[in-house]
């Protein structure tokens, strides 16, 4: 079974650095992109970058360019979302996916999320 | 970047009624590149709909997709209560993913 399993929720103050990490499991991690989607409180959903952990190819969104840092250490199935300096304009749910582009482009499983909190 | 909007952004609806969902691009979408998705309160989005018109694993058949160039429809043929949620479609182009804004599915 494929599974995508996040790290807990994190309360922070701007300024801050945070790592929030997503775990895969049930399929061959090196053979599929992951990426991150941010959703804000009651908003939609924005994609913010993909990284493929075989050879850490990684792309952004140019709206998170700069701003966050994706990495995977393929060792662990694990990906990485990182940010140097948290604002309170961070605070949101972010979810893991894995992306398919066999037959299409799209994200077929998810995380089950990670509630950043950034208040001062 | 393609603009995706969505359209109603509520649909107030009765279990047993037919659903059209709407999701307009700014510019042509490859049907390749079209997903549709479903959250419900507290939980992940769900893969509904790949490929604009491909239902994903264990997706019941009253969900179903169509459309090509901009203008896609998201149909849910007989609501079922567990179907009120919100809504989201997704592309990608130009070596990115948008979603659209949503439509909230409620019960009338």
């Amino acid at each position: 079974e494929v599974q995508l399993v996040q790290s807990g929720a994190e309360v922070k103050k701007p300024g801050e650095s945070l790592k929030i990490s997503c775990k895969g499991s049930g399929y061959s991690f090196t053979s599929y992109w992951i990426g991150w989607v941010r959703q804000m409180p009651g908003k939609g959903l924005e994609w913010m970058g993909i990284i493929y952990p075989g050879d850490s190819d990684t792309r952004y969104s140019p709206s998170f360019q700069g701003q966050v840092t994706i990495s995977a250490d393929k060792s662990i199935s694990t990906a990485y979302l990182q940010w140097s300096s948290l604002k309170a304009s961070d605070t949101a749910m972010y979810y893991c996916v894995r992306h398919v582009t066999v037959l299409g482009y799209y994200f077929d499983y998810w995380g089950q999320g990670t509630l950043v909190t950034v208040s001062s | 970047e393609i603009v995706l909007t969505q359209s109603p952004g509520t649909l107030s609806l009765s279990p047993g009624e037919r659903a059209t969902l709407s999701c307009r691009a700014s510019q042509s979408v490859s049907s390749s590149y079209l997903a549709w998705y479903q959250q419900k309160p507290g939980q992940a989005p769900r893969l509904l709909i790949y490929g604009a018109s491909s239902r994903a694993t264990g997706i019941p058949d009253r969900f179903s997709g169509s459309g090509s160039g901009t203008d896609f429809t998201l149909t849910i043929s007989r609501l079922e209560p567990e179907d009120f949620a919100v809504y989201y479609c997704q592309q990608y182009g130009s070596s990115r993913y948008t979603f659209g804004q949503g439509t909230k599915l409620e019960i009338k």
